[in-house]
């Protein structure tokens, strides 16, 4: 059974650093094909995917935010952290790390998300 | 601005047929890249709905059916359902190396 459960601040300050947790269990990022996504949403708003990290530590970002992100994975203690620079009240969102099917390019699996809040 | 493009809202009464329709461009449907549908119900997380155009997952009832043309796909749901009312939104990949979402379309059931 695949879980991905996402752990991050509530709150953060405008210019500050978002550092993003996705702790997962029933799969592992060794294996061939896998990957692990972070998706996030706005309130009222529609999906934005971030970035991507795939087995072999293979990494894409959203064009239009790649200055700003960095996604790296943990092999060994199943996670994968996604860290957001300069953090604005724009990037108020509910933050989604989703599994990202073997071979596939969907997210099979998701998490319950975390709603970050920036502001002052 | 999404890159695929959904309308904001459909609704239909119980028992209805309704489609959603997602259209892209020749850098991302129009390629041939597949397009995934999730559903979104409120206050949840999204769930994979249809991958690969047109198929279901375990457990997706088959009241749920995916096609996909040229730079367009479309999500239809016939039998419609009060539980079916949720946002949905399309997914697809683009050859800008990144994965690309539509901007969600919200099903009222009347």
């Amino acid at each position: 059974q695949i879980t991905l459960k996402e752990s991050s601040p509530t709150l953060v300050k405008p210019t500050q650093t978002l550092t993003l947790t996705c702790t997962f269990s029933g799969f592992s990022l060794s294996t061939s094909g896998v990957g692990v996504g972070w998706i996030r949403q706005p309130p009222g708003k529609a999906l934005e995917w971030l970035a991507l990290i795939y087995w072999d530590d293979d990494k894409r970002y959203s064009p239009s935010l790649k200055t700003g992100l960095t996604i790296t994975k943990d092999t060994s203690k199943n996670q994968v952290v996604l860290t957001l620079t300069n953090m604005d009240p724009v990037d108020t969102a509910t933050y989604y790390c989703a599994h990202y099917g073997s071979g596939n390019n969907y997210f099979d699996y998701w998490g319950q998300g975390t709603l970050v809040t920036v502001s002052s | 601005q999404s890159v695929l493009t959904q309308p904001p809202s459909v609704s239909g009464v119980p028992g209805q047929r309704v489609t959603i329709s997602c259209t892209g461009s020749s850098s991302n449907i129009g390629t041939g890249y597949d397009v995934h549908w999730y559903q979104q119900l409120p206050g949840t997380a999204p769930k994979l709905l249809i991958y690969g155009n047109s198929n279901r997952p375990s457990g997706v009832p088959a009241r749920f059916s995916g096609s996909k043309s040229g730079t367009s796909a479309s999500l239809a749901i016939t039998g419609l359902q009060a539980e079916d009312e949720a946002d949905y939104y399309c997914q697809s990949y683009d050859s800008s190396l990144s994965e690309v979402f539509g901007g969600g379309t919200k099903l009222t059931v009347l």
